[in-house]
């Protein structure tokens, strides 16, 4: 069963970068599946943020597209996700997930709270 | 962007009541749609992928329904722990979207 565990800081301040880990047991990352970003904020719900394969193919959302990266480290068995110039706006929580079959998040991590204030 | 709705955005019900929720895409979507259940303070945990798949440990009273552009998420026997929110999600294209939410409470 895979499990999916995230890790980063709960406090990022305006105009820096959020950086979060997502560390992946019972599951390579080198499998077919991709690996994604998702957050929750009360204002705007669901919202998928991007995707990644472990071949370096990337898929974001064009809201967010310019400020995203996704990157696969199949040798930690890990994925990352870092967002530049953050704003109040980008406060939510950040879950990493695994997509499954039908294209669906099939896996979810914890969550994390990440707020964005000086 | 391919936008869903959901209706109703909440509801009330009793245990053992029959539930159903319906999403409705702003286009075809064929049948690339997903269901979710969110309980507070949790992630979200899928339930049925591709309209009307289960999936692996999720219990039968749980079924979906539809094609193109109108899908419904059916509860059969509402038990005490199914007193949640529900999303429906789309993966024909990207930017892949979600519902707005469907809260289900009890009467």
């Amino acid at each position: 069963q895979v499990q999916l565990k995230q890790s980063g800081p709960g406090l990022v301040k305006p105009s820096e970068t959020l950086s979060l880990t997502c560390d992946v047991s019972g599951d390579s990352i080198s499998s077919a599946s991709y690996w994604g970003w998702i957050r929750q904020s009360p204002g705007k719900g669901l919202e998928w943020i991007g995707s990644v394969h472990h071949s370096g193919t990337t898929y974001y959302n064009p809201s967010l597209k310019s400020r995203v990266t996704t990157l696969a480290d199949t040798s930690k068995n890990q994925f990352f996700l870092r967002l530049s110039s953050v704003t109040a706006a980008d406060t939510a929580i950040y879950y990493c997930a695994r997509f499954g079959r039908g294209n669906s998040f099939g896996s979810w991590g914890q969550g994390i709270l990440v707020t964005v204030s000086s | 962007d391919i936008q869903l709705t959901q209706s109703p955005s909440s509801l009330s019900a009793s245990v053992g009541d029959r539930v159903t929720i319906t999403c409705r895409a702003s286009q075809s979507i064929a049948t690339y749609l997903n269901w979710y259940q969110q309980r507070p303070g949790r992630a979200p945990n899928l339930l049925i992928y591709a309209v009307s798949s289960l999936q692996s440990g999720v219990p039968s009273r749980f079924s979906g329904s539809g094609s193109e552009t109108e899908f419904t998420l059916t509860i059969s026997s509402l038990q005490p722990e199914d007193f949640a929110t529900y999303y429906c999600q789309q993966s024909y294209t990207t930017p892949l979207t979600f519902g707005p939410g469907t809260k289900v409470d009890i009467k």
